[in-house]
């Protein structure tokens, strides 16, 4: 079973609508992150998490997105004002407490269709 | 030339033979090497964590890296139906935050 629950499994949205995605890891983690897939194409990264700040991000992530931990558990992205093209499959990942780089562990997604 | 390159398949093999994936990458920098599995509408599932040059093993799983030819591989061994999915090589730079991943190889394993 991944180490993350991710909600909902699937939105659709009309597009210009806000969506909001949800990220709650099993255990306490430290470090978050977001990548996406469109259909047919590489897992790309979006943006990485640590200590309630955004270590890196990518230039896909414009300020149409904002990521945030409302309540010290669940870790979201939210998309403003959504567009067709983002329309693709969105996966948290975390990163365990151990110093040194350890590998990323992977939800099962959420599917976000914009109509 | 793309960071990664991962030949996209489809690959299909017969069950119980041996499955051997590759990437190569360009950028030398990229120190953490990893493969995921990938079903159907689900998320990447680590399979195998590399740092060194070399072979590491475990189960039917064999990862090899070539820090110097900048090429990873992936063997499966006695490979299963259950193994048909999507391959996902995956590089990180050291102290980096963000994985760079290749497009991702289709395995079909006939019973």
């Amino acid at each position: 079973e991944p180490e993350v629950t991710q909600t909902p499994s699937h939105q659709v949205t009309q597009m210009g609508q806000e969506v909001i995605l949800r990220c709650v890891p099993i255990s306490n983690h430290l470090y978050f992150y977001w990548y996406r897939q469109i259909l047919g194409q590489k897992v790309e990264f979006l943006v990485s998490f640590y200590n309630n700040e955004i270590s890196e991000k990518s230039e896909i992530f414009d300020d149409q997105f904002s990521v945030e931990r409302p309540d010290g558990s669940n870790f979201t992205l939210k998309i403003r004002s959504t567009k067709l093209e983002d329309s693709a499959m969105y996966f948290c990942a975390i990163r365990g407490l151990d110093q040194g780089n350890q590998p990323q562990h992977f939800g099962d997604g959420t599917r976000l269709s914009i109509l | 030339q793309k960071e990664v390159e991962q030949d996209p398949g489809p690959l299909s093999v017969p069950e119980g033979a041996i499955v051997s994936l590759n990437c190569t990458y360009s950028n030398s920098a990229f120190q953490y090497f990893m493969w995921y599995r990938q079903y159907s509408r689900k998320g990447p599932e680590l399979l195998m964590y590399t740092y060194s040059s070399g072979n590491k093993e475990d189960g039917r799983f064999t990862a090899q890296v070539d820090k110097s030819s900048k090429y990873i591989s992936l063997f499966i061994r006695d490979s299963q139906p259950s193994d048909s999915a999507t391959y996902l090589c995956a590089m990180i730079k050291a102290a980096g935050n963000k994985l760079t991943f290749g497009g991702g190889t289709r395995v079909l394993v006939k019973p």
